[in-house]
Protein backbone atom coordinates (compact mmCIF):
# COMPACT_ATOMS: atom_id res chain seq x y z
CA UNK A 1 0.00 0.00 0.00
CA UNK A 2 0.85 3.54 -0.38
CA UNK A 3 1.61 5.31 2.55
CA UNK A 4 0.39 8.79 3.88
CA UNK A 5 1.25 11.90 0.49
CA UNK A 6 1.41 15.21 1.88
CA UNK A 7 1.69 18.37 -0.94
CA UNK A 8 2.94 20.30 -1.10
CA UNK A 9 6.43 19.52 0.42
CA UNK A 10 7.87 23.05 0.99
CA UNK A 11 5.86 25.95 0.91
CA UNK A 12 7.49 29.34 1.36
CA UNK A 13 4.31 32.57 1.86
CA UNK A 14 4.49 35.79 3.68
CA UNK A 15 2.98 37.04 6.56
CA UNK A 16 -1.03 38.28 5.90
CA UNK A 17 -1.61 35.47 3.28
CA UNK A 18 -3.49 32.02 3.70
CA UNK A 19 -2.08 28.63 2.99
CA UNK A 20 -3.79 25.55 1.90
CA UNK A 21 -2.08 22.27 2.62
CA UNK A 22 -3.06 18.76 1.44
CA UNK A 23 -2.76 15.29 2.35
CA UNK A 24 -3.98 11.96 1.34
CA UNK A 25 -3.97 9.01 3.73
CA UNK A 26 -3.61 5.38 3.46
CA UNK A 27 -6.00 3.18 1.15
CA UNK A 28 -8.65 2.66 3.73
CA UNK A 29 -7.83 4.84 5.97
CA UNK A 30 -10.74 7.14 7.23
CA UNK A 31 -8.87 9.00 10.26
CA UNK A 32 -7.12 11.88 9.22
CA UNK A 33 -5.30 14.00 11.88
CA UNK A 34 -2.99 16.70 11.39
CA UNK A 35 0.13 17.95 13.46
CA UNK A 36 2.33 21.38 13.87
CA UNK A 37 5.47 20.36 14.90
CA UNK A 38 8.22 23.31 15.86
CA UNK A 39 11.26 23.53 17.35
CA UNK A 40 9.97 25.84 21.00
CA UNK A 41 6.32 23.78 21.36
CA UNK A 42 7.40 19.90 19.51
CA UNK A 43 4.61 18.15 18.28
CA UNK A 44 1.03 19.66 18.50
CA UNK A 45 -2.11 17.88 17.50
CA UNK A 46 -4.33 20.33 15.07
CA UNK A 47 -7.51 18.45 14.47
CA UNK A 48 -8.88 15.22 13.60
CA UNK A 49 -11.36 14.29 10.52
CA UNK A 50 -13.59 10.84 10.17
CA UNK A 51 -15.77 10.79 7.49
CA UNK A 52 -15.49 14.13 6.17
CA UNK A 53 -16.72 15.55 10.19
CA UNK A 54 -14.47 16.96 12.27
CA UNK A 55 -13.76 14.82 15.78
CA UNK A 56 -11.30 16.27 17.71
CA UNK A 57 -9.72 19.87 17.86
CA UNK A 58 -6.17 20.88 19.65
CA UNK A 59 -6.14 24.34 20.81
CA UNK A 60 -4.94 26.66 17.80
CA UNK A 61 -6.39 29.66 16.94
CA UNK A 62 -9.99 29.83 14.31
CA UNK A 63 -7.13 30.83 11.65
CA UNK A 64 -6.21 27.19 11.19
CA UNK A 65 -8.63 25.17 9.52
CA UNK A 66 -9.61 21.68 8.01
CA UNK A 67 -11.85 19.55 6.00
CA UNK A 68 -11.72 16.34 5.02
CA UNK A 69 -13.44 15.20 1.36
CA UNK A 70 -15.59 12.10 0.73
CA UNK A 71 -12.30 10.19 -0.87
CA UNK A 72 -10.91 10.65 2.80
CA UNK A 73 -8.58 13.70 1.59
CA UNK A 74 -8.10 16.20 3.75
CA UNK A 75 -6.93 19.69 3.58
CA UNK A 76 -5.70 22.61 6.31
CA UNK A 77 -5.79 26.07 5.40
CA UNK A 78 -4.15 28.70 7.42
CA UNK A 79 -5.68 32.23 7.06
CA UNK A 80 -3.80 35.38 7.91
CA UNK A 81 -0.05 33.52 8.34
CA UNK A 82 2.14 34.56 10.97
CA UNK A 83 6.02 34.26 11.40
CA UNK A 84 5.08 31.89 14.31
CA UNK A 85 3.01 29.22 11.77
CA UNK A 86 6.70 28.61 10.36
CA UNK A 87 6.41 24.69 10.97
CA UNK A 88 6.36 21.20 9.70
CA UNK A 89 2.89 20.32 9.52
CA UNK A 90 2.04 16.85 9.56
CA UNK A 91 -0.86 14.46 8.42
CA UNK A 92 -1.28 10.85 10.23
CA UNK A 93 -3.97 8.52 8.52
CA UNK A 94 -5.65 5.74 10.62
CA UNK A 95 -7.66 3.07 10.17
CA UNK A 96 -10.06 3.64 13.07
CA UNK A 97 -10.35 0.55 13.97
CA UNK A 98 -9.07 -0.92 17.56
CA UNK A 99 -5.56 -0.53 17.07
CA UNK A 100 -4.94 3.48 17.26
CA UNK A 101 -2.01 3.43 15.07
CA UNK A 102 -1.21 6.30 13.18
CA UNK A 103 0.47 6.54 10.21
CA UNK A 104 2.33 9.61 9.21
CA UNK A 105 3.45 11.49 6.44
CA UNK A 106 6.51 13.05 5.33
CA UNK A 107 5.20 16.81 5.79
CA UNK A 108 4.78 19.90 4.41
CA UNK A 109 7.84 22.69 5.59
CA UNK A 110 5.91 25.95 5.59
CA UNK A 111 8.15 28.66 5.93
CA UNK A 112 6.33 32.04 6.54
CA UNK A 113 8.55 35.52 5.82
CA UNK B 1 0.17 20.31 32.18
CA UNK B 2 2.69 17.89 30.18
CA UNK B 3 0.97 14.34 29.48
CA UNK B 4 4.34 12.55 28.83
CA UNK B 5 8.13 13.44 29.99
CA UNK B 6 10.84 12.61 28.25
CA UNK B 7 13.67 13.50 30.37
CA UNK B 8 16.66 12.86 28.57
CA UNK B 9 17.01 14.91 25.85
CA UNK B 10 20.21 14.02 23.76
CA UNK B 11 21.81 10.41 23.89
CA UNK B 12 24.80 9.57 22.21
CA UNK B 13 26.11 6.07 22.13
CA UNK B 14 28.63 3.85 20.14
CA UNK B 15 27.62 1.36 17.36
CA UNK B 16 26.37 -1.58 19.40
CA UNK B 17 25.46 -0.28 22.97
CA UNK B 18 22.50 -0.55 24.05
CA UNK B 19 20.20 2.67 24.16
CA UNK B 20 16.76 2.57 26.66
CA UNK B 21 14.55 5.93 26.55
CA UNK B 22 12.42 6.78 29.46
CA UNK B 23 9.02 8.11 28.65
CA UNK B 24 6.62 8.74 31.97
CA UNK B 25 2.86 9.69 31.29
CA UNK B 26 0.04 11.27 32.81
CA UNK B 27 -3.55 10.39 32.40
CA UNK B 28 -6.96 10.09 34.14
CA UNK B 29 -8.23 7.62 32.32
CA UNK B 30 -8.20 3.97 32.72
CA UNK B 31 -7.86 3.52 28.78
CA UNK B 32 -5.57 4.70 26.95
CA UNK B 33 -2.59 3.43 24.58
CA UNK B 34 0.87 4.47 24.56
CA UNK B 35 3.11 4.51 21.63
CA UNK B 36 7.22 5.31 20.26
CA UNK B 37 7.09 6.72 17.23
CA UNK B 38 11.02 7.56 15.16
CA UNK B 39 11.80 10.96 13.43
CA UNK B 40 14.96 10.50 11.37
CA UNK B 41 16.47 13.10 9.37
CA UNK B 42 14.17 12.94 6.80
CA UNK B 43 11.66 14.52 9.32
CA UNK B 44 8.77 11.31 8.91
CA UNK B 45 7.82 9.98 11.59
CA UNK B 46 8.03 6.34 11.84
CA UNK B 47 5.56 4.02 14.25
CA UNK B 48 7.31 1.60 16.01
CA UNK B 49 5.26 0.16 19.01
CA UNK B 50 1.98 0.54 20.45
CA UNK B 51 0.61 -0.81 23.98
CA UNK B 52 -2.91 -0.27 25.47
CA UNK B 53 -3.50 -0.10 29.08
CA UNK B 54 -4.55 -3.43 29.48
CA UNK B 55 -1.33 -5.10 28.50
CA UNK B 56 1.42 -4.85 30.93
CA UNK B 57 2.91 -7.69 29.18
CA UNK B 58 6.28 -6.59 28.03
CA UNK B 59 7.71 -7.71 24.47
CA UNK B 60 11.00 -7.70 22.23
CA UNK B 61 10.73 -7.17 18.48
CA UNK B 62 13.66 -7.40 17.34
CA UNK B 63 16.23 -5.21 18.48
CA UNK B 64 13.40 -3.18 20.24
CA UNK B 65 11.41 -4.06 23.39
CA UNK B 66 9.58 -2.22 26.07
CA UNK B 67 8.97 -1.82 29.63
CA UNK B 68 5.85 -0.63 30.12
CA UNK B 69 4.39 -0.39 34.12
CA UNK B 70 1.51 1.14 35.01
CA UNK B 71 2.32 1.63 38.74
CA UNK B 72 5.27 4.00 37.75
CA UNK B 73 3.08 5.45 34.50
CA UNK B 74 6.22 4.53 32.79
CA UNK B 75 6.48 3.25 28.80
CA UNK B 76 10.54 2.96 28.56
CA UNK B 77 11.83 1.68 25.13
CA UNK B 78 15.14 -0.04 24.52
CA UNK B 79 17.17 -0.39 21.58
CA UNK B 80 19.39 -3.02 21.56
CA UNK B 81 22.88 -3.78 19.89
CA UNK B 82 22.39 0.04 18.44
CA UNK B 83 23.52 0.53 14.69
CA UNK B 84 24.19 4.50 13.09
CA UNK B 85 20.69 3.60 11.55
CA UNK B 86 18.86 4.27 14.49
CA UNK B 87 20.68 8.23 15.00
CA UNK B 88 17.17 10.27 15.43
CA UNK B 89 14.45 11.63 17.22
CA UNK B 90 12.31 9.48 19.52
CA UNK B 91 8.70 10.40 20.64
CA UNK B 92 7.03 8.70 23.20
CA UNK B 93 3.31 9.87 22.82
CA UNK B 94 -0.29 9.14 24.31
CA UNK B 95 -3.42 8.51 23.25
CA UNK B 96 -6.62 8.78 25.83
CA UNK B 97 -9.63 7.15 26.09
CA UNK B 98 -11.92 4.87 23.41
CA UNK B 99 -12.45 6.51 20.12
CA UNK B 100 -9.44 8.90 20.79
CA UNK B 101 -6.88 9.55 18.14
CA UNK B 102 -5.21 12.94 19.46
CA UNK B 103 -1.46 12.19 20.05
CA UNK B 104 0.08 13.87 23.08
CA UNK B 105 3.68 14.16 22.48
CA UNK B 106 6.92 14.28 24.75
CA UNK B 107 9.75 16.55 23.63
CA UNK B 108 11.43 13.44 22.21
CA UNK B 109 14.88 12.20 22.51
CA UNK B 110 17.80 12.44 20.36
CA UNK B 111 19.68 9.66 19.53
CA UNK B 112 22.68 9.45 17.73
CA UNK B 113 24.99 6.64 17.35
CA UNK B 114 28.65 6.99 16.67
CA UNK B 115 29.99 3.75 14.44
Amino acid sequence: KAGVTQTPRYLIKTRGQQVTLSCSPISGHRSVSWYQQTPGQGLQFLFEYFSETQRNKGNFPGRFSGRQFSNSRSEMNVSTLELGDSALYLCASSSSGTSYEQYFGPGTRLTVT
Amino acid sequence: AQKVTQAQTEISVVEKEDVTLDCVYETRDTTYYLFWYKQPPSGELVFLIRRNSFDEQNEISGRYSWNFQKSTSSFNFTITASQVVDSAVYFCALSEGLGDYKLSFGAGTTVTVRA
